[in-house]
């Protein structure tokens, strides 16, 4: 079945550097999300990419998904307290039986030293 | 709106007992989707509702595992003679149509088998 791999699994880094997290999936993907997860809390949804070679951003945080739609990274410029969370991607395969299950990968868990 | 909610928040169970957990998606969304979260681990699809019927169960782990969506809104996720390698995270989520729209968490149902 199709997998999903993250790395690092974790990542501590000083308040105002930058961060990046990588994801690559065993098949191609119809499209990839990105979520974050507050300790204790709920995955929330960050963003959608779909297109080969999109690149989208939000503030500090920039989204890529490869040419080949297998592989995609998030990174964070300047993190902040703010960001500490752990970021998954989740990849829907192109499947074409109308199933639209997400495959997670085992996220990053971020920490930001003050 | 409100959000996903799910019910109860916390379930803590004896090994063998049976067990329901409640999903209330966001009003209107057709697709429903159940997964379950291990510690360490992403969230793991385990069924995918469009509608009333169960569109996709490959990731239900069992057949003590099942999962109903009677009038299409509220889902039940039922798990009977529960073992302890069922304890996790029970998360649901909701999305407009289930195509490749962006997928909704609710909070989540903590179940801990004994």
């Amino acid at each position: 079945g199709q997998q999903v791999m993250q790395i690092p699994q974790y990542q501590h880094v000083q308040e105002g550097e930058d961060f990046t997290t990588y994801c690559n999936s065993s098949t191609t993907l119809s499209n990839i999300q990105w979520y974050k997860q507050r300790p204790g809390g709920h995955p929330v949804f960050l963003i959608q990419l779909v297109k080969s070679g999109e690149v989208k951003k939000q503030k500090r945080l920039t989204f890529q998904f490869g040419e080949a739609k297998k592989n995609s990274s998030l990174h964070i410029t300047a993190t902040q307290t703010t960001d500490v969370g752990t970021y998954f991607c989740a990849g829907v395969p192109f499947s074409g039986a109308g199933s639209y299950q997400l495959t997670f990968g085992k996220g990053t868990k971020l920490s930001v030293i003050p | 709106g409100a959000g996903v909610s799910q019910t109860p928040s916390n379930k803590v169970t004896e090994k063998g007992k049976y067990v329901e957990l409640r999903c209330d998606p966001i009003s209107g969304h057709t697709a429903l989707y159940w997964y379950r979260q291990s510690l360490g681990q992403g969230p793991e699809f385990l069924i995918y509702f469009q509608g009333t019927g169960a569109a996709d169960d490959s990731g239900l782990p069992n057949d003590r595992f099942f999962a109903v969506r009677p009038e299409g809104s509220v889902s039940t996720l039922k798990i009977q003679r529960t073992e302890r390698g069922d304890s996790a995270v029970y998360l649901c989520a909701s999305s407009l149509s289930g195509t490749e729209d962006t997928q909704y968490f609710g909070p989540g149902t903590r179940l801990t088998v004994l």
